[in-house]
């Protein structure tokens, strides 16, 4: 199957310092990919929508301003988590599907602790 | 907005037991349903998908069919085996990908 890469897999950072974290995917153009959070036990909570070339898409309740989404080609999207606080602290996935309705492929995740 | 409502669990079950989770959706216009799987200590994969109304997506001895006159996509499998031990999740695609709020599935040997 396809495979989106995701960096860094860990990552430790001092609050107030600004994180970011890489999805590709390798063998296929991704002309959508999602950004979602998981919390311990719960869910995806899906954060953003984003498209090649196009402003993210924010779900409701998440700032757009801390979390700040780069889809710059059909192969690497980034999620930069600005000024992060210990409430950041969780674990980021990211997926990425050809067109609506095609099953998306995830990456393994990262886990970001912020100290 | 689209939503999925998903049986929470967590759900233990001898082998060979049936299972069955219960997907039930909320949607405009007619999306793509998928369950996903994660094992331990690793990523979502898919599990199998259905993209119209009577399909039935089957993998691994498992099977869902969509049924839009009910909204649910429920998951079956006939025996379960330990190495099923995961968290499933059910998931809606359309312009978005959106998840339940996933099951927590033990087998028992």
């Amino acid at each position: 199957g396809a495979v989106v890469s995701q960096h860094p897999s860990r990552v430790i950072c001092k609050s107030g310092t600004s994180v970011k974290i890489e999805c590709r995917s390798l063998d296929f153009q991704a002309t959508t990919m999602f950004w979602y959070r998981q919390f311990p036990k719960q869910s995806l909570m899906l954060m953003a929508t984003s498209n090649e070339g196009s402003k993210a898409t924010y779900e409701q309740g998440v700032e757009k301003d801390k979390f700040l989404i780069n889809h710059a080609s059909l192969t690497l999207s980034t999620l930069t988590v600005t000024s992060a606080h210990p409430e950041d602290s969780s674990f980021y996935i990211c997926s990425a599907r050809v067109r609506q309705g095609d099953e998306a492929f995830f990456g393994q995740g990262t886990r970001l602790t912020v100290v | 907005g689209n939503s999925v409502t998903q049986m929470e669990g967590p759900v233990t079950l001898s082998e060979e037991a049936f299972l069955t989770i219960n997907c039930t959706y909320t949607a405009t216009g007619y999306p793509s349903l998928f369950w996903y799987v994660q094992y331990p200590g690793e990523g979502l994969q898919l599990l199998l998908k259905a993209t119209k109304a009577d399909d039935k997506g089957s993998n691994k001895g498992f099977e869902a069919t969509y049924r839009k006159e009910t909204t649910s996509f429920h998951l079956e499998k006939g025996s379960v085996q330990v190495s099923d031990s995961a968290v499933y999740f059910c998931a809606l695609s359309d312009y978005k990908l959106s998840f339940g709020a996933g099951t927590t599935v033990t087998v028992r040997a």
